[in-house]
C-alpha cells in the first residue's frame, strides 16, 4: 500500500474562516511534507516534518500552521487566508527525507473567497 | 540555490512515437532524482526513482537515466499512448524535493 490520503478533496473558505487540511499515511514513513501548487506551476515546498519534528519551514506566512500529532498524521491549519492562497495543497511522505521514494496524495483544492 | 529545468515545456505527438523528456539541475549534490506524472487537477504519481549511485532505472515502457556530474536526467517513453498524456515532473532529492518546471505531454490517436 503506497497510499497517502488527503481530506477534504475540495474546500471553499472565507478570509475570516479557520479550517484544517488533513493528511494520513500508514506506510510507516517518518518524513511528511506539505506542498502548494498554483495552476500550471510545479509544486513548491512549504513544510517538512522528520520524525514528527518540523525540520524545514520555507518562510511560509504564519496564517499557515502545520501540525504533526503522530507519525501517521499531518495537519495544516488555515486562518485568515487571502484569495492568492487559493491553490492545490499536496501532502507527501517518504521513509526518510533523503534516499527514499516520496509518495503524494491527491491534494486538496482550496479556494479562498 | 538548486534550479531544476525541464525541456521541452510542452510536447504534442501522435501515438506510437518514442519520446525523450529532459531534466537538468544546477547542483550535483543530490541524493536521488524522482520522476512523476500529474494528471490535470490531480496529485502526483511516482514513476521512477533513481538513486545517486545508479545511472538508470526502468519500469515497463519507461526508462530514466541520471548523470549527476553533468546535472542531467532523461526520461524515455517508448511507444507512446494517449493514456500517457499528462504533465511530467522531475524532482531532485536532497533534504527535500525540488521540482522541475514540468513537461506537458499530449499524445493524440
Amino acid at each position: 500500500d503506497t497510499e497517502v490520503t488527503q481530506t477534504p478533496k475540495h474546500l471553499v473558505m472565507g478570509m475570516t474562516n479557520k479550517k484544517s487540511l488533513k493528511c494520513e499515511q500508514h506506510m510507516g514513513h517518518r518524513a511528511m511534507y506539505w506542498y502548494k501548487q498554483k495552476a500550471k506551476k510545479p509544486p513548491e515546498l512549504m513544510f517538512v516534518y522528520s520524525y514528527e519534528k518540523l525540520s524545514i519551514n520555507e518562510s511560509v506566512p504564519s496564517r499557515f500552521s502545520p501540525e504533526c500529532p503522530n507519525s501517521s498524521l499531518l495537519n495544516l491549519h488555515l486562518h485568515a487566508l487571502q484569495p492568492e492562497d487559493s491553490a492545490l495543497y499536496l501532502c507527501a511522505s517518504s521513509q526518510r527525507t533523503e534516499y527514499t521514494e516520496a509518495f503524494f496524495g491527491q491534494g486538496t483544492r482550496l479556494t479562498v473567497v | 540555490k538548486q534550479e531544476v529545468t525541464q525541456i521541452p515545456a510542452a510536447l504534442s505527438v501522435p501515438e506510437g512515437e518514442n519520446l525523450v523528456l529532459n531534466c537538468s539541475f544546477t547542483d550535483s549534490a543530490i541524493y536521488n532524482l524522482q520522476w512523476f506524472r500529474q494528471d490535470p487537477g490531480k496529485g502526483l504519481t511516482s514513476l521512477l526513482l533513481i538513486q545517486s549511485s545508479q545511472r538508470e532505472q526502468t519500469s515497463g515502457r519507461l526508462n530514466a537515466s541520471l548523470d549527476k556530474s553533468s546535472g542531467r536526467s532523461t526520461l524515455y517513453i517508448a511507444a507512446s499512448q494517449p493514456g500517457d498524456s499528462a504533465t511530467y515532473l522531475c524532482a531532485v532529492v536532497t533534504d527535500k524535493l525540488i521540482f522541475g518546471t514540468g513537461t506537458r505531454l499530449q499524445v493524440f490517436p
